[in-house]
């Protein structure tokens, strides 16, 4: 069974540039999940889609963050214009039922550097 | 913000040797979850304990859980080489999914 596929893997931009990450899930899983994990810290979810619906965007920064799961299948996730602060490892996760009851599995990860 | 803090931030010991590590969080909980993280890689889910359940036993892995204290542990034993990563706790609280600090575990052959 393949996992969570994310692309690309590593993204190098300048600053105010626009940048996309894109998930595809685990072939079955309703729900998928975007965080974002800063150096040494754990990852902090940044939205939640229960097929294509968004559940939970609280966290997302919406004035430059925009993300969506056309056909609640694969998503992409946008920065636009992308800050030195958004320099981080981006992990899209996805699991068969929603809210954390069951396991996520996470792709490998985009690490973003802003220069 | 994160609900769950795990102790110690770094840990360091010999080939099996046992080690420990610790979550603390701050609300009422439906499960708590540990995960690992290998460098540069994505989490991996190790094992799920349910807010009714004190302890659960996988493999080498041995989580405890008490809602009084709003904690939990993490005990893997016999380490090797390759449990080299960083631990993290996961708190599902029913609409939320909040993630640790990590606890960075080393190995030493």
């Amino acid at each position: 069974e393949a996992g969570v596929v994310q692309s690309p893997r590593y993204k190098i931009i300048e600053k105010k540039q626009p940048v996309a990450f894109w998930c595809n899930p685990i072939s079955g899983h309703n729900t998928l999940y975007w965080y974002l994990q800063n150096l040494g810290q754990g990852p902090e979810l940044l939205i939640r889609y229960e097929n294509e619906e968004a559940v939970d965007d609280s966290q997302l920064p919406k004035d430059r963050f925009s993300a969506e799961r056309l056909k609640g299948v694969d998503s992409t996730l946008k920065i636009q214009p992308a800050e030195l602060g958004d320099s981080a490892v981006y992990l899209c996760a996805s699991s068969l039922q929603a809210g954390g009851q069951e396991t996520q599995y996470f792709g490998p990860g985009t690490r973003l550097l802003v220069l | 913000s994160q609900q769950g803090e795990e102790d110690p931030q770094a840990l360091s010991i010999q080939e099996g040797e046992n080690a420990t590590m610790n979550c603390s969080y701050k609300t009422s909980i439906n499960n708590l979850q540990w995960y690992r993280q290998n460098s540069g890689r994505g989490l991996v889910h190790l094992i799920l304990i349910r807010s009714n359940e004190r302890e659960k036993h996988s493999g080498r892995l041995r989580v405890t859980l008490d809602t009084s204290k709003k904690s939990s542990s993490l005990l893997i034993t016999a380490s090797r080489a390759a449990d080299t990563a960083s631990y993290f706790c996961a708190t599902n609280t029913g609409n939320q999914f909040y993630f640790g600090t990590g606890t960075s575990l080393t190995v030493i052959p």
